[in-house]
C-alpha cells in the first residue's frame, strides 16, 4: 500500500549544528506535506508544511524542501537548541477523506 | 481550555474491562479522528467522523467502538482489549474531513494488562 518512509529514526546533534530529516512518499497524488513536532508527553504540533506547487519553504530556523520528481521531502533545522529535542514526523496528504500517510518519526536529541 | 482535549491522560485496564476514551474539541471543527500511535511506528488512522457521521473505518477490530454524539465530542469505547492494543490513542480534529490542517489532542496512554 501507500506509505511514507522516514529517516533517520534517531538523530543526535550538537547544539548549534544543523539537523536534516528525510521522507519519501509513494503516492504521486500526494499534494500536501506537513511536519509535526511531538515533545515527550505532549500533543503533536504542526511546525511547517509545504504544498506540491512549492519547492521550498522557510520559517526562521526551520525549512522544508520538496522534490516532486523524486517524491521526497526534507525538514532542515539550523542552529539547533536543546528545546528542539523531540520526535518529528512527516506526513503526505491526498485529496480524500482524512487521507494522511505518516512517517514513523525521528527522535532528535540536541546535546548542549 | 481551547483546542482538543482528551481524557483520561493515562489508562490501565485488564483484558475483560470496559472503558471509554473521551475527546472534546473547542475549535468549531466538523471532522474528528481517532489515531493509534505505537512506538517507532507511523500513526494509524482508526476512524474519521464528518458532521457526526463515520466516513472512514480502517478495518479496526470490533473491540474498538467509536461514538460521535455531536461535532464537538468523540468517544472510543474499549472492550475485551488485548495487550497489543497498548498504545497512545490520539484524537484530532480539522475544519472538515478534506482539510489538511490537523489539530491533535495530547492523547490517552493506554496499557492493557
Amino acid at each position: 500500500g501507500e506509505n511514507v518512509e522516514q529517516h533517520p529514526s534517531t538523530l543526535s546533534v550538537q547544539e548549534g549544528d544543523s539537523a536534516v530529516i528525510k521522507c519519501t512518499y509513494s503516492d504521486s497524488a500526494s499534494n500536501y506535506f506537513p511536519w509535526y513536532k511531538q515533545e515527550l508527553g505532549k500533543r503533536p504540533q504542526l511546525i511547517i508544511d509545504i504544498r506540491s506547487n512549492v519547492g521550498e519553504k522557510k520559517d526562521q530556523r526551520i525549512a522544508v524542501t520538496l522534490n516532486k520528481t523524486a517524491k521526497h521531502f526534507s525538514l532542515h533545522i539550523t542552529e539547533t537548541q536543546p528545546e528542539d529535542s523531540a520526535v518529528y514526523f512527516c506526513a503526505a496528504h491526498t485529496d480524500s477523506w482524512g487521507k494522511f500517510q505518516f512517517g514513523a518519526g525521528t527522535q532528535v536529541v540536541v546535546t548542549p | 481550555e481551547t483546542g482538543v482535549t482528551q481524557t483520561p491522560r493515562h489508562l490501565v485496564m485488564g483484558m475483560t474491562n470496559k472503558k471509554s476514551l473521551k475527546c472534546e474539541q473547542h475549535l468549531g471543527h466538523n471532522a474528528m479522528y481517532w489515531y493509534k500511535q505505537s512506538a517507532k511506528k507511523p500513526l494509524e488512522l482508526m476512524f474519521v467522523y464528518s458532521l457526526e457521521e463515520r466516513v472512514e473505518n480502517n478495518s479496526v477490530p470490533s473491540r474498538f467502538s467509536p461514538e460521535c454524539p455531536n461535532s464537538s465530542h468523540l468517544f472510543l469505547h474499549l472492550h475485551t482489549l488485548q495487550p497489543e492494543d497498548s498504545a497512545l490513542y490520539l484524537c484530532a480534529s480539522s475544519q472538515d474531513a478534506r482539510n489538511e490542517k490537523l489539530f491533535f489532542g495530547s492523547g490517552t496512554q493506554l496499557s492493557v494488562l
